[in-house]
C-alpha cells in the first residue's frame, strides 16, 4: 500500500517556465489538498478537492492551478513559475469526518 | 477563521528530560486537533489527534496531548526524551464541518532538538 506518491520529488525550474507536479492516492479518499512548506510558516493550503472533477482555492492559490480528473489523481500546475514560488510541495488525501490527513514525502522546488 | 499558535519555534531538551511542546487553537466550534511529526527531508506523519472524548489522547512513539477548553491549549508531552524525537512538530486544527473543505490549518511547527 504505497498510500501517498509524490513526483518528481526534487526539480529546478528556471524563472517563466512551467511545471506539473503530480499526486497520486491508493486510499480511494474523496479530499485531497495541495499545501506548500516555508520556513517559519508551517504548511498552508494551496488548492483542494473535495471529489473527482471538482477543485476550490485555498489560502495562498495565486499562480497555481489544479486538476482533479480521476479520483485518485491530483494535479499541481505552475504556468510561468516565479522565484517566490520556490518551497517544499505537500499533496495530502483524507476521508474527511474526523479521519487525519495521509501526507506524501514532498516535492522540493527551486525557481532560479 | 481558525489559527493555530505553536510557541517555540525551537526547543531543546537533553535525553531522558520531559518533552513539552506547546499548542494553542482558536476556532469557532468544538475542534477536531492533531500532532505531525517531520523527520528531515520526509513528509508529515500522524502522531495523535482528538476528535471527541477523551480529553487525554496517547499517540506513537509515547506521545501525548491534553485537549483543555477552557485554555485553548493542546500541548504535546513525552516523559522521556530520546535522541530519535528529533524533528519538527506541527499542531494543526480541522475545518469546522460546515465548511466543506475539511483542510488543516497547521501552526508554524517547532523544531525539537535532543543533546546527548
Amino acid at each position: 500500500n504505497a498510500g501517498v506518491t509524490q513526483t518528481p520529488k526534487f526539480r529546478v525550474l528556471k524563472t517563466g517556465q512551467s511545471m506539473t507536479l503530480l499526486c497520486a492516492q491508493d486510499m480511494n479518499h474523496e479530499y485531497m489538498y495541495w499545501y506548500r512548506q516555508d520556513p517559519g510558516m508551517g504548511l498552508r493550503l494551496i488548492h483542494y478537492s473535495v471529489g473527482e472533477g471538482t477543485t476550490a482555492k485555498g489560502e495562498v492559490p495565486d499562480g497555481y492551478n489544479v486538476s482533479r480528473l480521476k479520483k485518485q489523481n491530483f494535479l499541481l500546475g505552475l504556468e510561468s513559475a516565479a522565484p517566490s514560488q520556490t518551497s517544499v510541495y505537500f499533496c495530502a488525501s483524507s476521508e474527511g469526518g474526523n479521519t487525519e490527513a495521509f501526507f506524501g514525502q514532498g516535492t522540493r522546488l527551486t525557481v532560479v | 477563521a481558525q489559527s493555530v499558535t505553536q510557541l517555540g519555534s525551537h526547543v531543546s531538551v537533553s535525553e531522558g528530560a520531559l518533552v513539552l511542546l506547546r499548542c494553542n487553537y482558536s476556532s469557532s466550534v468544538p475542534p477536531y486537533l492533531f500532532w505531525y511529526v517531520q523527520y528531515p527531508n520526509q513528509g508529515l506523519q500522524l502522531l495523535l489527534k482528538y476528535t471527541t472524548g477523551a480529553t487525554l489522547v496517547k499517540g506513537i512513539n509515547g506521545f501525548e496531548a491534553e485537549f483543555k477548553k477552557s485554555e485553548t491549549s493542546f500541548h504535546l508531552t513525552k516523559p522521556s526524551a530520546h535522541m530519535s524525537d528529533a524533528a519538527e512538530y506541527f499542531c494543526a486544527v480541522r475545518d469546522p464541518p460546515d465548511t466543506g473543505r475539511r483542510a488543516l490549518t497547521f501552526g508554524s511547527g517547532t523544531r525539537l532538538q535532543v543533546q546527548p
